[in-house]
């Protein structure tokens, strides 16, 4: 099955400073790459998410990049401000039930 | 998320009793998840439904059952709860645009 490898599990930054989130997955069927974000005693939620089609997509401090060759994608967040801090969770999969990783808590520090 | 709920969101139980957690949701949504959420392991699915009374296991399924007898509710069972279940408990549904979404969660403690 698929294993979704994430790193680093911890990051701390300064605020305005840009934040990057890695992950691998080990299945070359896996066509869907969505990045969760979590904030304490919530679920997850969906934060940006990319198809294989696609190298590369942004939505406004936040962009994600999909190496398909590499089996590599990775969560960009720019300008970070205190509101970012929460645990990340990036995810892979075809069709339904993704796997994910063991997630990065992210601290934004003003 | 208003619309998927979780119940209980915190329950308290001892071992070797049985559990129902539920997850009713109001999306229309096809398929449904359970995942369990443990420190260091961060998200494994035990269960998902694509359909009514159409259920799979995920890869922590065992000890764990699920029935899905209506599109809007989809229940998972600890048959006899042990303490390795102590978890957070998080449903989820996908829909046909934009991957999951998850309820808020229930704590489960099993003494």
């Amino acid at each position: 099955g698929e294993n979704v490898e994430q790193h680093p599990s911890t990051l701390s930054v300064q605020e305005g400073d840009s934040a990057v989130i890695k992950c691998t997955y080990s299945d070359s069927a896996s066509n869907y790459f969505p990045w969760y974000k979590q904030e304490l005693g919530k679920g997850p939620q969906l934060i940006i998410d990319i198809r294989s089609n696609v190298g590369e997509k942004k939505d406004q401090r936040i962009a994600v990049t999909l190496n398909k060759t590499a089996k590599h994608f990775s969560l960009h967040i720019t300008e970070t401000q205190p509101e970012d801090s929460a645990v990340y969770f990036c995810a892979a999969g075809s069709g339904y039930a993704l796997n994910f990783g063991k997630g990065t808590s992210l601290l934004v520090t003003p | 998320d208003a619309g998927i709920t979780q119940s209980p969101r915190h329950k308290v139980t001892e071992t070797g009793t049985p559990v129902t957690l539920r997850c009713h949701q109001t999306e229309n949504h096809r398929y449904m998840y359970w995942y369990r959420q443990d420190p260091g392991h961060g998200l494994r699915l035990i269960h998902y439904s694509y359909g009514v009374k159409d259920t799979d296991k995920g890869e922590v399924s065992d000890g764990y059952s699920v029935s899905r007898s209506k599109t809007e509710d989809f229940l998972l069972t600890l048959e006899s709860a042990t303490s390795s279940q102590t978890s957070v408990y998080f449903c989820a549904t996908e829909g046909t645009s934009r991957g999951y979404t998850f309820g808020s969660g229930t704590r489960l403690t099993v003494v």
